[in-house]
Parts: structure tokens; sequence; C-alpha cells
């Protein structure tokens, strides 16, 4: 399984948009970026995925490099809710396991 | 829909006793998954299911065994619980394992085993 690369730890002002990078040098052609985030004392959840192209949703904004060995998550303006861990994930083949690691702590200050 | 539901909330253990983890989905979905969580860490994949009456092991699948005789069901079971599987305990579930899949996650378990 690919691996991805994030920061441990990431602070944010309220209101400010917050760019949470995330590096997959391993990234194969079948390999989609997913984004998961978790919030204290609960599960994960989805909030974006994409395979090539740029993609936003009512969450968030994810941008994928071209050469797609890095991509950005984009909070366009942080709230003190969107404090969490956020996963970035490769996904592939038929089993389509979701392998998560260490995740970046994102902290939003008032 | 009640999306993915799991039982108990909270579980004590001794070592040696052996219990069920149950995961429900009333969303069709054929993927299931069971992840644990230990303090401070990421999840990791303990089994998943393609569909009915297939399963595979993750990365830690020691200590735990799986079955899917329905497509809404996937309980995990621990056969003599020990301290290191003291953890939170995540099921999941989405449509398919394509992974252009959302996966939607349960509010887990939390299972104490001294």
């Amino acid at each position: 399984d690919a691996k991805t690369t994030q920061p441990n730890s990431m602070e944010s002002n309220e209101e400010e948009p917050v760019h949470l990078p995330c590096n997959h040098s391993t990234i194969s052609g079948t390999d989609y970026i997913h984004w998961y985030r978790q919030l204290p004392s609960q599960g994960p959840e989805y909030v974006i995925h994409g395979l090539t192209s740029n993609v936003n949703n009512r969450m968030a904004s994810l941008a994928i490099a071209e050469d797609r060995k890095s991509s950005t998550l984009i909070l366009h303006r942080a709230t003190l809710r969107d404090a969490a861990v956020y996963y970035c994930i490769l996904t592939s083949g038929n089993t389509g396991k979701l392998i998560f690691g260490q995740g970046t702590t994102l902290q939003v200050k008032p | 829909n009640a999306g993915v539901t799991q039982t108990p909330k909270f579980q004590v253990l001794k070592t040696g006793q052996s219990m069920t983890l149950q995961c429900a989905q009333d969303m069709n979905h054929e993927y299931m998954s069971w992840y644990r969580q230990d303090p401070g860490m990421g999840l990791r994949l303990i089994h998943y299911s393609v569909g009915a009456g297939i399963t595979d092991q993750g990365e830690v699948p020691n200590g735990y065994n799986v079955s899917r005789s329905t497509t809404e069901d996937f309980p995990l079971r621990l056969l003599s619980a020990a301290p290191s599987q003291t953890s939170v305990y995540f099921c999941a579930s989405r449509l398919t394992s394509g992974s252009y899949n959302e996966q939607f996650f349960g509010p887990g378990t939390r299972l104490t085993v001294l």
C-alpha cells in the first residue's frame, strides 16, 4: 500500500483558510486520494476524495499536484468545529483498503 | 437510515473472556471493515469483507475472528481477550470495495480488558 506523509500538527485562526499538505510520492496511477477527519471522541468522517483533477464539495477543496505526488486539503474558512485529526489516505485496487497513517492534528484558535 | 451502528458502546472484559462486537448497516453496502484505534494513534485495519461470505485480513488480524453471513451484519469476535486488545473499535461500510467510494464509520465501541 502506498504511503502518505503529513505534518503532525498545524494551527489556524478561526475564519481563515487552512491548507493541509500531504505527500504521496509512491502513488500509482489507480490510487485515489481520500481525506477523512476525526473529531474528538468520534469515528472518522469522509471529507473529500479525488483521482487527478481538483475537487470541491461543501466541506472543502482538494488540490492535486500535476504529478500526483502531493495534494492539499483546503478548508476555506476554518471554524472551531474544524479542529480535528485529518487523515490523507490512498486507496486502490479491488480491495480498496483504507490504511490510516498518523494524520495531522489541526488546532483552530478563536 | 440509521447508517452504521455498533453495540455495545462500552465493554469491560477480564483477560481470557470472549465476546462479540456487533456492527450493522442499513445502506445495503457490500464492503464492511473493522478498525482499532489505540490512544493517540491512527486507525489500524483488523479485517474486512467485500461482500457476504467473503472476508480477509487487514493489518492486525491476530486475536480476532469475523464472519459475514448477511450483507447487513459484520460481527467481530474476540476469542480470548488480552489487555493488549484494550482499544476503541470502529466498524465501517461503503457501497462497494471500489476505491472511489466514501466510507461511513460507526460511533465506536470502547473496550477495556483487565
